[in-house]
């Protein structure tokens, strides 16, 4: 079945670009299917969406975040990526990579385990 | 602040059945479909109801969505100590062109 895994740094100076990484494993990523998604957690509050992105390499962002944010695909390693800019405490969170079924409406129906990030001097 | 709103908490008794409500607005819930996610502390969110009021395989039947206007309600009957989590609805918004979510709440089973 299909899996996704969160990886990058756990600890990002303030002011720095966040990376993380997700690897789908068991399907490919190279479908127009799905919407391969970001999410994130603050600590003890709700879930906020940060964006998706295409097979074909359209990406749609939260606006609140578009200024700083990327997200992009590798096809050839099946992954997707996220890339914040300017990070401050406020983007300490947990991260979560999600796979959104274009046959669910869009629901986010595979989730990765979460990653922690803290934005700490 | 959430765009859509859920209450903090709710509880219930095993057995019972409890409704947790999401309210948004003519540009999300009013105009898209609904979703609802179950948290148990420390995971990561599962689907548990999409398209309103669908269950994806796997969901127990007494897990339940509707939807009315602008508002929506997960139901849970029959209630069982294991349904003890978070649970988070979600949809599209027009209006900002993203997703929303509610706050979610913290289901007690006393």
């Amino acid at each position: 079945q299909v899996q996704l895994q969160e990886s990058g740094p756990g600890l990002v100076k303030p002011s720095q670009t966040l990376s993380l990484t997700c690897t789908v494993s068991g399907g490919s990523i190279n479908s127009g299917a799905y919407y391969w998604t970001w999410i994130r957690q603050h600590p003890g509050e709700g879930l906020e969406w940060i964006g998706y992105i295409y097979y074909s390499g359209t990406t749609y962002y939260n606006p609140s975040l578009k200024s700083r944010l990327s997200i992009s695909l590798d096809t050839s390693k099946n992954q997707f990526s996220l890339r914040l800019s300017s990070v401050t405490a406020a983007d300490t969170a947990v991260f979560y990579c999600a796979r959104s079924n274009r046959a669910l409406r869009d629901a986010f129906d595979i989730w990765g385990q979460g990653t922690t990030v803290t934005v700490s001097s | 602040q959430s765009v859509l709103t859920q209450p903090p908490s709710a509880s219930g008794t095993p057995g019972q059945r409890v409704t947790i409500s999401c309210s948004g607005s003519n540009s999300n819930i009013g105009f898209n479909t609904v979703k609802w996610y179950q948290q148990f502390p420390g995971a990561a969110p599962k689907l548990l109801i999409h398209n309103n009021d669908q269950r994806p395989s796997g969901v127990p039947y007494r897990f339940s969505g509707s939807k009315s206007g602008t508002s929506a309600s997960l139901a849970i009957s029959g209630l069982q100590s294991e349904d003890e989590a978070d649970y988070h609805c979600a949809a599209w918004d027009e209006s900002l062109n993203g997703w929303v979510f509610g706050g979610g709440t913290k289901l007690t089973v006393l």
